[in-house]
C-alpha cells in the first residue's frame, strides 16, 4: 500500500497563479478530505468528500478555492488566483467510514511570492 | 471558544523523562480520541486512538481520556529523541457518520539526548 499520495511536494507561484494541487487517497477508503496547516492555526479542514461527493465545503476560505472528487482515486484542489497568505502546507487525508483515524499524505508546501 | 484547545508548548525534556501532553474539549458528544503523531515536513500519522473514557497503553505510550472533566492527555515514559515531532489531539462524535475530526493545534516536543 503506498499510502495517501500527493503531488507536487513543492510549489513556488507568483501571486496571481493558479495553483492545482493532487491527490490520490488509498485504495478502498471512502472518504477524502483537504487541510491546510500553518503555524497560526495549525490544521484546518477546508472541504471533505464521502464516495466523491463534498459534504461540507464550509472551510474554503473563499472563492478562490475550489475541490473537485471525479472518482474514488483521485481529487485536486485548486487556488486561482492565488495571494501570498495561501502559503501553507496543504495535507490530504483519508479514512474509511468503518475505520478509526485518517492517514496523511506528505503534503504539499505551498509558496506563494 | 475552539472545540479542541492544545497548549503548543513547545515543550523540551531531556532523555528519559515522562512527558504529559494534553487537550481540552468543549463538545460532550466527542466519544473517540486519538492523538497523532507529525515529525517534521511529514504529515501527521495516528498513533493511538480510544474510545469514551479510560486508559490505553501501548508500549511507552498511554492514552487517557477524562470525559466528565473533557481533557485528554497523552503520556510518553522513558522519552527518547525519536520522539520528538508534534503531537496532535483529534476527536470525534461517532467516525462511522463519515464526519470530520476535530483537532487540536498541536504541541511540539524536543527529547534532548
Amino acid at each position: 500500500d503506498a499510502g495517501v499520495i500527493q503531488s507536487p511536494r513543492h510549489e513556488v507561484t507568483e501571486m496571481g497563479q493558479e495553483v492545482t494541487l493532487r491527490c490520490k487517497p488509498i485504495s478502498g477508503h471512502n472518504s477524502l478530505f483537504w487541510y491546510r496547516q500553518t503555524m497560526m492555526r495549525g490544521l484546518e479542514l477546508l472541504i471533505y468528500f464521502n464516495n466523491n461527493v463534498p459534504i461540507d465545503d464550509s472551510g474554503m476560505p473563499e472563492d478562490r478555492f475550489s475541490a473537485k472528487m471525479p472518482n474514488a482515486s483521485f481529487s485536486t484542489l485548486k487556488i486561482q488566483p492565488s495571494e501570498p497568505r495561501d502559503s501553507a502546507v496543504y495535507f490530504c487525508a483519508s479514512s474509511h467510514l468503518a475505520n478509526y483515524g485518517y492517514t496523511f499524505g506528505s503534503g504539499t508546501r505551498l509558496t506563494v511570492v | 471558544q475552539k472545540e479542541v484547545e492544545q497548549d503548543p508548548g513547545p515543550l523540551s525534556v531531556p532523555e528519559g523523562a515522562i512527558v504529559s501532553l494534553n487537550c481540552t474539549y468543549s463538545n460532550s458528544a466527542f466519544q473517540y480520541f486519538m492523538w497523532y503523531r507529525q515529525y517534521s515536513r511529514k504529515g501527521p500519522e495516528l498513533l493511538m486512538y480510544t474510545y469514551s473514557s479510560g486508559n490505553k497503553e501501548d508500549g511507552r505510550f498511554t492514552a487517557q481520556v477524562d470525559k466528565s472533566s473533557k481533557y485528554i492527555s497523552l503520556f510518553i515514559r522513558d522519552s527518547q529523541p525519536s520522539d520528538s515531532a508534534t503531537y496532535l489531539c483529534a476527536m470525534i462524535a461517532d467516525p462511522n457518520t463519515g464526519n470530520q475530526f476535530y483537532f487540536g493545534t498541536g504541541t511540539s516536543l524536543t527529547v534532548i539526548p
